[in-house]
């Protein structure tokens, strides 16, 4: 099946301190999304991006669909304890219709 | 809150057994999708449908079923339990069913395989 990479898997890092992650693909993509599950939860969206290139905030959270459209990225500024979660990247590859597939995840902790 | 409901929210059965989940979708949404998360696999897409037809299917079993109503809410069928399939399973909706349509999450039934 598809595999949509995300790196890094895990994060470890101090309230106040700004957080990269990223998510490739050797697919491309007309679509992609961010989303953010706490334990036991849904995945809750926070972003979505419809264009390659397209650069899109919410809140401290910012995103970019890459220019490939095989690649998307996801900042976050000024982290906080509650930013604390597993995030995932999700999209349905060109070649497959509406068929969703989610990252591998990045798991991030906030130390107060 | 997405407005994605699921039922039950915990589900406790033995292997063998047969169990039916849940969703209804936010008001509005046409298509429904069922996902399995488990620990060692991450989310995995299982079935798509939209206005009551089937459009996707994913890494779904054959002991798995899944069914949408003339109302819209959905449920998945799961029988002849195994211990693996122990894991949580969300639904998620949304309008249409274009690759462009973002899907909301339930807040998934964990299902527990004894």
């Amino acid at each position: 099946g598809q595999q949509l990479n995300q790196s890094p898997q895990s994060m470890f890092i101090q309230e106040g301190e700004d957080v990269s992650m990223n998510c490739t693909s050797s697919s491309i993509f007309n679509t992609w999304l961010w989303y953010k599950q706490d334990p036991g939860e849904g995945p809750v969206l926070l972003i979505a991006l419809y264009k390659a290139g397209e650069l899109t905030s919410n809140g401290r959270l910012t995103a970019q669909f890459g220019i490939t459209r095989k690649d998307s990225f996801l900042n976050i500024s000024a982290s906080i304890p509650s930013d604390v979660g597993i995030y995932f990247c999700a999209g349905p590859p060109t070649n497959t219709g509406n068929q969703f597939y989610f990252g591998t995840g990045t798991s991030l902790t906030v130390i107060p | 809150d997405s407005g994605v409901t699921q039922t039950p929210k915990h589900l406790i059965t033995a292997t063998g057994q047969r169990v039916t989940l849940r969703c209804s979708p936010r008001s509005g949404d046409l298509s429904v999708y069922w996902y399995q998360q488990s620990l060692d696999q991450g989310l995995q897409f299982l079935i798509h449908y939209y206005n009551g037809e089937e459009r996707a299917k994913g890494n779904i079993l054959e002991r798995f079923s899944a069914q949408q109503f003339p109302d819209l809410h959905s449920e998945l069928n799961l029988s002849s339990l195994e211990l693996g399939d122990s894991a949580l399973y969300f639904c998620a909706s949304s309008v249409a069913s274009g690759d462009s349509d973002t899907q909301y999450f339930g807040p998934g039934t964990r299902l527990t395989v004894l």
